[in-house]
């Protein structure tokens, strides 16, 4: 079966430092992959997705980036975190259903 | 555009009571999947049900279903004799056929009181 893992959990930053989340999947070849972020409150936001190593797309523009290097291994980065970065992020990949299944996510503090 | 509007933003019932969950979606395809999802506390999401446009057939799974109307653009979530574990936040969510792109609504908060 199929599994998604995020890490960390959780993370206090202060304000200006680097970033990286980092997802997995196990049990599947080539998914799509998701980062979404989801701040004050319940709104998902997409920001990038993925459907295949080194193929990135960005749906917002803003401090973050994403890169693939394998084929089921997701990152998110930033070069300098900001306040507003503060959020819940989560990964997701898709199967050929259609249907995303979600990582635990990753719950960020920038201070 | 594609849209999804969950118009209840908090809902609270009493434990063993029935509520419904509403769902209206925008989109001019004619292929289509509807989704929802349960967000716990915990944070994560849990993947409920997927529909596609061409299945209009109501969906049953054990004190959960779906009532899905295209004549209406509804995707409603009804829980029956709810249960204080149904407490989270659910989201309706709507994909075409193009891509595997979700759009969500913003998510109905539904407290089960004990």
């Amino acid at each position: 079966s199929q599994t998604i893992h995020q890490w960390p959990a959780t993370l206090v930053q202060p304000v200006g430092s680097p970033l990286s989340l980092e997802c997995t999947v196990e049990g599947t070849s080539n998914p799509n992959l998701y980062w979404y972020r989801q701040a004050a409150g319940r709104g998902l936001q997409l920001l990038f997705y993925s459907v295949g190593i080194g193929q990135i797309s960005s749906e917002v523009p803003q401090n973050l980036s994403a890169s693939r290097p394998q084929d089921r291994q997701f990152i998110l980065s930033s070069k300098k975190l900001l306040l507003s970065d503060s959020g819940f992020y989560l990964c997701a990949w898709s199967d050929a259903a259609r249907t995303q299944y979600f990582g635990p996510g990753t719950r960020l503090l920038v201070l | 555009a594609q849209k999804v509007t969950q118009a209840q933003t908090e809902i609270s019932v009493v434990e063993k009571e029935d509520v419904t969950l509403d769902c209206v979606y925008e989109t001019r395809d004619t292929t289509y999947y509807l989704f929802w999802y349960k967000q716990p506390p915990s944070g994560e999401l849990v993947f409920l049900i997927r529909r596609n446009s061409f299945d209009e057939q109501n969906e049953i799974s054990g004190r959960y279903s779906w009532n899905f109307q295209k004549s209406t653009s509804s995707f409603n979530f009804t829980i029956t004799a709810s249960q204080v574990v149904d407490s989270a936040v659910y989201f309706c969510a709507l994909s075409d056929f193009r891509d595997d792109k979700i759009i969500f609504g913003k998510g109905t908060r539904l407290h089960i009181l004990p």
